[in-house]
Formats: C-alpha cells, sequence, structure tokens
C-alpha cells in the first residue's frame, strides 16, 4: 500500500494564479483532511470531509476549495494564489470513528511558493 | 488558537540520553497522540492515549496524561540519532471535534 500520496511535492506560482493539490489514498478511509504548516503555527487545518460527497471547513479555509467525489480522492484547489499561501500543505486519512478517536496518516507535503 | 502547546521548543541532547517532551492543552479532551516528523516529511503517528489512561509505553517511548492538569508528557528512553525530528501533540475535544496540533519540540539527537 502506497497510504496518502500527494502531488506535487513542490511547486511555485504566481499571484493570481489558480492551481489543485492532488491527495489519494489507498486504505479505504472514510476521513480525509488538509492541513497547511507554518513556522512556529503548527498545523492549522484547511477543510475536511467524512466520506464522498461530504466536506467542511477547517480553521483557515478562506481562499481553498475541496470536493470529495470519491473514497479516494481529495484534491485542495487554491483558487487565486496570495503570497500568505506559501506554506507547506498536507493531506491526511484516517479511518471511521468519532473524529479525533484514529490515528492520522500523512502524505509527505506539498511545498507551496507564491511570488 | 492552539490548543496543545509543546515545551521545550527544542531539546538538544546526546546519543544515549533521555528526551521528555511536556505537552499542555486548554480544554477537556477525549484523547491526546503524538507524532513525529521527520524534516521534509509528513507527520507519522506514535501513540494515542485515551482520557481515562494515564499511561501507555509503545517500544522506547512512554506518554503520560494527567488529566488534572491538563498536560501530557512524552518520554523516549536510549534516544538515538535516527530520533532527531519534530514531535507534535494533538487532541481530540470530548466534543468530538478535530484533533488540534500543538507547535512543536524539535528535538537534536547528538552522536
Amino acid at each position: 500500500n502506497a497510504g496518502v500520496t500527494q502531488t506535487p511535492k513542490f511547486q511555485v506560482l504566481k499571484t493570481g494564479q489558480s492551481m489543485t493539490l492532488q491527495c489519494a489514498q489507498d486504505m479505504n478511509h472514510e476521513y480525509m483532511s488538509w492541513y497547511r504548516q507554518d513556522p512556529g503555527m503548527g498545523l492549522r487545518l484547511i477543510h475536511y470531509s467524512v466520506g464522498a460527497g461530504i466536506t467542511d471547513q477547517g480553521e483557515v479555509p478562506n481562499g481553498y476549495n475541496v470536493s470529495r467525489s470519491t473514497t479516494e480522492d481529495f484534491p485542495l484547489r487554491l483558487l487565486s494564489a496570495a503570497p500568505s499561501q506559501t506554506s507547506v500543505y498536507f493531506c491526511a486519512s484516517s479511518s471511521r470513528s468519532v473524529w479525533g478517536n484514529q490515528p492520522q496518516h500523512f502524505g509527505d507535503g506539498t511545498r507551496l511558493s507564491i511570488l | 488558537s492552539q490548543q496543545g502547546e509543546e515545551d521545550p521548543q527544542a531539546l538538544s541532547i546526546q546519543e544515549g540520553e533521555n528526551a521528555t517532551m511536556n505537552c499542555s492543552y486548554k480544554t477537556s479532551i477525549n484523547n491526546l497522540q503524538w507524532y513525529r516528523q521527520n524534516s521534509g516529511r509528513g507527520l507519522v503517528h506514535l501513540i494515542l492515549i485515551r482520557s481515562n489512561e494515564r499511561e501507555k509505553h509503545s517500544g522506547r517511548l512512554r506518554v503520560t496524561l494527567d488529566t488534572s492538569k491538563k498536560s501530557s508528557s512524552l518520554l523516549i528512553t536510549a534516544s538515538r540519532a535516527a530520533d532527531t525530528a519534530s514531535y507534535f501533540c494533538a487532541t481530540a475535544a470530548t466534543s468530538g471535534s478535530r484533533l488540534t496540533f500543538g507547535e512543536g519540540t524539535q528535538l537534536t539527537v547528538n552522536p
């Protein structure tokens, strides 16, 4: 099993451009999440999904969109990139449970720079 | 605001020594988890301790939880250079809300 796979690993964008960060998991996990990691800020939740067709906002959702058409995939879209979105983005998944009661499996991240 | 706060922010020790990291949190929790992050990689789950547990072991790891003080500690015994990483605590509130991560402790184990 590959676990959680994120692509691309690195990306540089210009302000105003849009792009999609891809996330796929092969563990049949119901829960999937997107976090951003910034120095001194820990991980902050952007959006999450508790199953196909169901998404909700996290702590810092502005400027990002998500959709969950399949159990396996959970892409994150930046609508109009801004320098404040320069960060490392992590996708995570976990099995069905009361939220937070199961370990989360993380991808290796996408390092995104907005110029 | 972050639920969990790790202490210290950075810790440097020699190989073979024990490393202790602490996590404090603000509200009642359902469980607390510890994760490790190697440089340039994603977080890896280490251990989960539930609110009704006081201590848990996994190999060289020992986690304690004191719900009265709203704090947890992670002890790594007989540390190795390969233990060099950032360590994060994450809490899940009793309401079933999402995991909230602290800012992490950067551990450096010198050979």
